[in-house]
């Protein structure tokens, strides 16, 4: 069992869908949560970052953390082409950080 | 601002060539990373410097040096590389070890022929 698993899609929606793109993890000592948005041959763009359970809201993305479950999630409302991209979870404990594999989600106009 | 820099953006080498990777960051973070990213694959970790001293290094061949001149920078010093070591290199800095939430470069594309 992978430390962190993500399905690697690829994942397509139409202009204006609710995307939701998920991670589960087995590591308990994950302490921070992140979400990386990665445009192709570009770096990694960090989203958003949680720390510990909880939700967080940034304009149309939304993180969960349910600790209890080890699920991460992220919400994209009101989608739109220019989010089309790689997304990729991340957790880190002090000393390491994990990614998911990737989920490749296009948004089509 | 969360700008982590790096130059070039591109670089193209022989096998025989000694070149190096820069990275700057304005942040005052005390952690910074060198990794490496295949195509649609996630980036794997090469080396960690914390307080400008090398905390990590993920078993990479010596063919991949590198060095920490101050907490701004770091560098990446390649000599005799293969072609398989063509990749994006990307460099991250945190805020520290006990806050590892990483913010990255844009990467240099490296291409080895």
């Amino acid at each position: 069992q992978k430390e962190v698993e993500q399905d690697p899609g690829p994942l397509s929606v139409p202009e204006g869908a609710i995307v939701s793109l998920n991670c589960t993890y087995s590591n308990s000592a994950f302490q921070y949560f992140m979400w990386y948005r990665q445009y192709s041959r570009k770096g990694p763009e960090l989203l958003m970052y949680t720390y510990s359970s909880g939700n967080k809201e940034d304009g149309r993305f939304t993180a969960q953390v349910d600790k209890s479950s080890k699920y991460i999630s992220l919400f994209i409302r009101d989608s739109q082409p220019s989010d089309s991209a790689t997304y990729l979870c991340a957790m880190s404990d002090n000393n390491d950080m994990r990614f998911g594999a990737g989920t490749r989600l296009t948004v089509k106009p | 601002d969360t700008e982590v820099t790096q130059t070039p953006k591109h670089l193209v080498m022989g096998m025989t060539n000694k070149k190096s990777l820069k990275c700057e960051q304005h942040m005052g973070h005390r952690a910074m990373y060198w990794y490496k990213q295949k195509a649609k694959k996630p980036p794997e970790l090469m080396f960690v410097y914390s307080y400008e001293k090398l905390s990590i290094n993920e078993s990479v061949p010596s063919r991949f040096s590198p060095e920490c001149p101050n907490s701004s920078l770091l560098n990446l010093h390649l000599h005799a590389l293969q072609p398989e070591d063509s990749a994006l290199y990307l460099c991250a800095s945190s805020p520290g070890l006990g806050i590892n939430i990483q913010y990255f470069g844009a990467g240099t594309r490296l291409s080895v022929l």
